[in-house]
């Protein structure tokens, strides 16, 4: 069972690029999440998806987009990168019934220079 | 402001010991509430969680207590294992929002 698979797991921007973090589960979760981790400030909700067709901002969203394209994925764009977007991403999904667990991708490292 | 926070960065327990790690929370909405484990370069992974309408729930040597009153639960690891060393991770539920603390790190000792 693959669950929450994120791509790509590394990559090094410089100021200003875009990119796009790609996010996919295969449990067929009405969810979906984009956390940043960063040293000393935990697990920082960006945006998150009640469920297919909507989006919500969590508690650090400037700088950055989602887009749920289907059940099955969620995708989180940076359009001008910047330094202090340097950081670990992580994507969760979460299953039907609200109260239940989240299930975590491995996560992205990323680094802007 | 951070609605969910974890004030201990760090706890060193002597392995066997009991470890408690806390939480407190701000907001009395939150209707559901998770423990979370993180090793390095690894997603975090659920540990046990608790709902609103509870004060207790067990499973195996990890309890979670709720005091609604409080706005506080913590997690209790008895007895702790060296296994148990990483950062631990509280979280809290609105609908469907999941707001994380910071962490605590746990380190036990053989």
């Amino acid at each position: 069972n693959a669950g929450v698979t994120q791509t790509p797991k590394f990559q090094v921007l410089k100021t200003g690029q875009s990119m796009t973090l790609q996010c996919a589960q295969d449990m067929n979760h009405n969810s979906m999440y984009w956390y940043r981790q960063d040293p000393g400030m935990g697990l920082r909700l960006i945006y998150y998806s009640a469920s297919e067709g909507t989006t919500d901002k969590g508690e650090v969203p400037n700088g950055y987009n989602v887009s749920r394209l289907n059940k099955r994925e969620f995708s989180l764009r940076l359009e001008s990168a910047a330094p202090s977007q340097t950081s670990v991403y992580f994507c969760a999904s979460r299953g039907g019934v609200l109260n239940t667990e989240a299930f975590f991708g491995q996560g992205t490292r990323l680094t802007v220079v | 402001d951070q609605q969910v926070k974890q004030n201990s960065p760090s706890l060193s327990v002597q392995e066997g010991r009991i470890s408690i790690l806390n939480c407190d929370y701000t907001n009395s909405m939150f209707d559901y509430f998770l423990w979370y484990k993180k090793y390095p370069a690894e997603g975090p992974t659920f540990l046990i969680s608790i709902s609103s309408i509870k004060d207790k729930n067990e499973d195996g040597r990890f309890t979670v207590f709720l005091n609604k009153s409080a706005k506080h639960l913590s997690l209790h690891i008895v007895p702790s294992q060296p296994g148990d060393s990483a950062v631990y991770f509280c979280a809290a539920s609105q609908g469907g929002k999941l707001i994380f603390g910071q962490g605590t790190e746990l380190s036990v000792k053989p």
